[in-house]
């Protein structure tokens, strides 16, 4: 059963243009939480979606940011017209169905964009 | 929204020191996880708890409810411990939502 994968690992873009990581989560888990690491900052989080369906995305900046968790096929985070301050580590964590409480935490590797 | 604390920030020490990390919340949770991230960046989940005390190895964490604090203790430290550790609390109390974390305390231990 592998964990948590996140691609690519290392992605570079330039001002203006698009970035997409994504997440597969593990086999069974059908919730993703995303979350981000600035540098020297901690781990903050982003947007939790099940199948189909945005729960939470409080955390979200709330203009060039999108997530979606597709019927089929992985997680992507969009981030649109990248900025240099958008340069961080974003993780994704996964978790199986459980009700109401995030009952276990399984993270990726995480995507380390770099905007130049 | 649940504020975490850890302490210390930073800290270095010998090989084969016991360690301890702190870690206090604002709002009463069913659970808290520590995690561990490593130079390269990856995170791996070390514990989830509710109560008491769990072991893995040299790893132990403890939590006290009640109190909202919880400690992650390293008997017999060694290099390959130096790391970020961090810990984690239900963002909003308990919901069906992610995770706050704390800064993270940076550990370091020379030979």
């Amino acid at each position: 059963n592998a964990g948590v994968m996140q691609n690519p690992r290392h992605l570079v873009r330039r001002r203006g243009q698009e970035a997409r990581l994504r997440c597969s989560p593990m086999k069974g888990h059908s919730h993703v939480y995303w979350y981000r690491q600035l540098p020297e900052e901690g781990l903050k989080f982003m947007v939790y979606l099940q199948k189909e369906n945005i729960i939470d995305e409080s955390g979200m900046p709330k203009e060039r940011f999108s997530a979606e968790f597709p019927k089929e096929g992985p997680s992507i985070l969009r981030i649109q017209q990248v900025v240099r301050g958008d340069s961080a580590a974003y993780f994704c964590a996964s978790s199986p169905q459980t009700g109401t409480t995030f009952s276990e935490a399984f993270f990726g590797q995480g995507t380390r964009l770099t905007v130049v | 929204k649940n504020e975490v604390e850890q302490s210390p920030q930073n800290l270095t020490a010998q090989e084969g020191e016991f360690i301890t990390i702190n870690c206090s919340y604002s709002v009463g949770i069913s659970a808290l996880h520590w995690l561990q991230q490593h130079p390269g960046g990856g995170i791996v989940s070390l514990f989830m708890l509710s109560s008491g005390k769990k072991k893995h190895g040299r790893l132990i964490a403890t939590i006290n409810i009640q109190e909202k604090h919880s400690s992650l203790h390293i008997t017999a430290s060694h290099p390959r411990d130096s790391a970020v550790y961090i810990c984690a609390a239900p963002y909003s109390g308990g919901g069906a939502d992610g995770l706050t974390f704390g800064k993270g305390t940076h550990l370091i231990i020379q030979p």
